[in-house]
């Protein structure tokens, strides 16, 4: 069975960096590419970056709402894939969810992690 | 990027149907055949519905089904049960590896 686990969320204040893991199991995670979202209170969904398989590069790309302040990372090794978040903002409260990505959709989804940044 | 345009609500009766539009440009729905669709209930996780327009995962009834025309995609839900109640996201493909994604649906079953 595909899961996928984000984890790292929590409280954080404004200015300061977070990093979000997501463990993968159930799939061979170094095939796919992954991709993060985030959802905030009350709003839509709202796609941050990817991340290819090493196949294609495994190169990340980005919206361009977080491009320069957050990295996406991946360690085929232990089937984790990273969203590092810098100098975060107020607006940056959210859900985050990270997926995984196949034929230009996003097949599976994690149950998702709250990030709150507030002072 | 804009967000593509859904309407903010739907409505059937049960065992009716309803569809709801996504409407793009030509730099994403209109581009590609890579429209997918997506089922949040409150509180919960989303899951695929359709993908590349008109394909259904696994699992997901064949009352579900998707189309599109132009720059405007649609998902349509026969024959609606109460399970169907939800908000609804579509996404497209957008090039140069950037997805975008609508301003959602509530659908309520009435």
């Amino acid at each position: 069975e595909v899961q996928l686990v984000e984890s790292g969320g929590g409280l954080v204040q404004p200015g300061r960096s977070l990093r979000l893991s997501c463990t993968a199991s159930g799939f061979t995670f170094g095939d796919y590419a992954l991709s993060w979202f985030r959802q905030a209170p009350g709003r839509g969904l709202e796609w941050l970056g990817l991340i290819r398989s090493k196949t294609y590069g495994g190169t990340a790309e980005y919206a361009a709402s977080v491009k320069g302040t957050f990295i996406i990372s991946r360690d085929d090794s232990r089937s984790i894939a990273y969203l590092q978040m810098n100098s975060l903002k107020t607006d940056d409260t959210a859900v985050y969810y990270c997926t995984r990505e196949d034929r230009l959709a996003f097949d599976y989804w994690g149950q998702g992690t709250l990030v709150t940044v507030s002072s | 990027q804009s967000a593509l345009t859904q309407p903010p609500s739907a409505s059937g009766s049960l065992g009716q149907s309803v569809t709801i539009s996504c409407t793009g440009t030509s730099g994403d729905v209109g581009g590609y055949n890579y429209v997918s669709w997506y089922q949040q209930h409150a509180g919960k996780a989303p899951k695929l519905m359709i993908y590349e327009v008109t394909k259904r995962p696994s699992g997901v009834p064949d009352r579900f089904s998707g189309s599109k025309s132009g720059n405007t995609a649609s998902l349509t839900v026969s024959g609606l049960q109460a399970e169907d109640e939800a908000d609804y996201y579509c996404s497209s493909f957008a090039g140069s590896n950037n997805y975008v994604f609508g301003t959602g649906t509530k659908v309520t079953v009435l």
